[in-house]
Parts: structure tokens; sequence; C-alpha cells
């Protein structure tokens, strides 16, 4: 089983749409973990950012963090054409240890 | 400045040549990395300076070899690389010098070995 498992899409939704996008993982000792967006041929940009169990809102993103289950989610309300991109999601145990990413799913917003 | 900066934003280079990736950032962040990221793949993680001292090297080939000449400048030399080498090379920074997961990343140096 591997460490951090990611639906690998893609997916392609109509602009206004609510998007899930969801992470599972095996390492109980995860406890940061944050969301990247990745614009084609642009590098990673942090979305989100969490360290417990619970929800955490940003404009139009939730994310949400469930640590008894090992799962982890992201929510894009009203979806626009300009949230087309790769979402990668990301975990770490502890400082100095090494961040471990999701494959990435493509997400298209159809206008 | 929130900015990673990456230079050149494309190279492409035959097995024998060297050549070399420049990052620079001037957020004041003590931590720098570097990452390869081949298409619809994740970022791998090969090297971490962290207070411009090396201190995590992924078991890179030798035909890598980085260098930290400052706080706000990190390279990557690159020699005899193999086309199995044709990647996005990613720069990464962090404010402190542990890593806790939160990066800024510079666009790439799109990289092609003949």
């Amino acid at each position: 089983q591997k460490e951090v498992e990611q639906d690998p899409g893609p997916l392609s939704v109509p602009e206004g749409a609510i998007v899930s996008l969801n992470c599972t993982y095996s390492n109980s000792a995860f406890q940061y973990f944050m969301w990247y967006r990745q614009y084609s041929r642009k590098g990673p940009e942090l979305l989100m950012y969490t360290y417990s169990s619970g929800n955490k809102e940003d404009g139009r993103f939730t994310a949400q963090v469930d640590k008894s289950s090992k799962y982890i989610s992201l929510f894009i309300r009203d979806s626009q054409p300009s949230d087309s991109a790769t979402y990668l999601c990301a975990m770490i145990s502890g400082a100095n240890s090494k961040l471990t990413f999701g494959k990435g799913i493509t997400l298209s917003v159809r206008p | 400045d929130t900015e990673v900066t990456q230079t050149p934003k494309h190279l492409v280079m035959g097995m024998t040549n060297k050549k070399s990736l420049k990052c620079e950032q001037h957020m004041g962040h003590r931590a720098m990395y570097w990452y390869k990221q081949k298409a619809k793949k994740p970022p791998e993680l090969m090297f971490v300076y962290s207070y411009e001292k090396l201190s995590i090297n992924e078991s890179v080939p030798s035909r890598f070899s980085p260098e930290c000449p400052n706080s706000s400048l990190l390279n990557l030399h690159l020699h005899a690389l193999q086309p199995e080498d044709s990647a996005l090379y990613l720069c990464a920074s962090s404010s402190s010098g542990r890593n806790t997961g939160e990066l800024f990343f510079g666009e790439g140096s799109r990289l092609t070995v003949l």
C-alpha cells in the first residue's frame, strides 16, 4: 500500500459545480496536510495548509482532515475555469521529515 | 518579494555537456530544495539545503551536483546527463531551516537531454 493515495482522475466539471478532491494515507505519523495547485508548465503553489483534524476555509476552498479515517479532502465551491489545474495533496510527519505527495489529479472546469 | 526565480526556463543539452540551473529567492528563507518532476508525476525530492548546508541528498546520481553559494542562491550543476534525466527541475524554499511542508516553488527549468 502506498503511503498516500489520490484519485488519479482526470476530472471534468461544469463551471459553478462543487468539486471534491480526496486523498487517503496509511502513515498515522503524518501531522501536517497540504494541498498544492499546479497550473500547466508552472511550479506547484501552496493552496491550503492544515495541522489538525477538522475544516479550514479560505474563500471558495475548504480543506478537511479526518485523522481517524486517514482521509483528507479539498472542496472547491462555485468552481471557475481558472481553477483548472493539477491538485496535489501532500503531507509530512514532522519538521525536517520528507514531504510526501499524492500523484495529483487534473481538474478541468468547463465554461 | 515572494518569488522563487529559476533560470533558465528551458534548457536543451547533449549528454556530454556541462550546464547549470540557477535559483534565487529574496524572502529570507533559510532552507532551499531541488525537486525533479516528470510528466504527470508528483515532484520528487533531490536535495535540501538548510542554513546553506546540504542536509538531505536523496541518493541522487553524482552527475547532479548542488551548490548553495549563499542563503539566497541555489545552483544545480549538470554533467554527463542521460536522456531519462529530461524533466522539470523545481527549486523551492521554506522560511525556517526546518521543513514543515510550506514550500514556495519556482516555475521550474524544463530540461531536455538529447
